[in-house]
């Protein structure tokens, strides 16, 4: 199983909602990442988690707040967001926790704030 | 400063037709090197990768890159493009003291005429 999976792929949310985006992955992967992708633009890194602990934070906003519940498991809990926060939100994985490795990226959440 | 650079935004090749396109990088030291393919509406997916040794670089769909450290360059090729290549591909570097941080290059869309 070489499979990054997110839910849900679509999302519309106005801007006092509460949401959650979820990624799972079940290939033994130590680290688990959060990218944000506009259209046309190349993903930016907003969060890692190492060893299900939090290794990088991109400063990004506090309406953004990442959980790693375990190993497998990565969630991003949206709340208070702006229309420009729309965009392709990605979770990828990888082998590697301390270096760069490859990483397998899921096929994105899109989240669309009005 | 440290960046990646993908000098062609878009570039248009026929079907059947060689595809070469470029990346630049500016580091001190050598770096871990990726290129990504990115299908519309999709994650993104590895294609090849260097670390060190050989500078020719086999990956998968008949995709090669070579490594030139005198040029700062990681050149992506294919000799004989098809249809379903197109896509955005982007290339990202990453250094073992960022730990698993990757940097993108902001893409080249590659479209396909039959």
């Amino acid at each position: 199983d070489t499979e990054v999976t997110q839910t849900p792929k679509h999302l519309v949310m106005g801007m006092t909602n509460k949401k959650s985006l979820k990624c799972e992955q079940h290939m033994g992967h130590r680290a688990m990442y959060w990218y944000k992708q506009k259209a046309k633009k190349p993903p930016e890194l907003m969060f890692v988690y190492s060893y299900e602990k939090l290794s990088i934070n991109e400063s990004v906003p506090s309406r953004f707040s990442p959980e790693c519940p375990n190993s497998s498991l990565l969630n991003l809990h949206l709340h208070a967001l702006q229309p420009e926060d729309s965009a392709l939100y990605l979770c990828a994985s990888s082998f590697a926790a301390d270096t760069p490795g490859e990483l397998f990226f899921g096929e994105g959440s899109r989240l669309t704030v009005l | 400063a440290q960046s990646v650079t993908q000098p062609d935004i878009h570039i248009t090749v026929s079907e059947g037709a060689s595809l070469e396109l470029r990346c630049n990088y500016s580091y001190g030291a050598t770096p871990y090197l990726f290129w990504y393919v990115q299908s519309p509406g999709q994650g993104l997916q590895l294609l090849l990768k260097y670390f060190s040794g050989d500078t020719l670089v086999q990956g998968i769909k008949g995709f090669e890159a070579e490594f030139k450290r005198s040029q700062s360059s990681f050149n992506l090729r294919k000799p004989s493009v098809h249809w379903s290549d197109a896509a955005e591909y982007f290339c990202a570097v990453g250094l073992k003291a960022a730990g698993n941080k990757l940097t993108f290059g902001g893409g080249t869309r590659v479209l396909v005429k039959p």
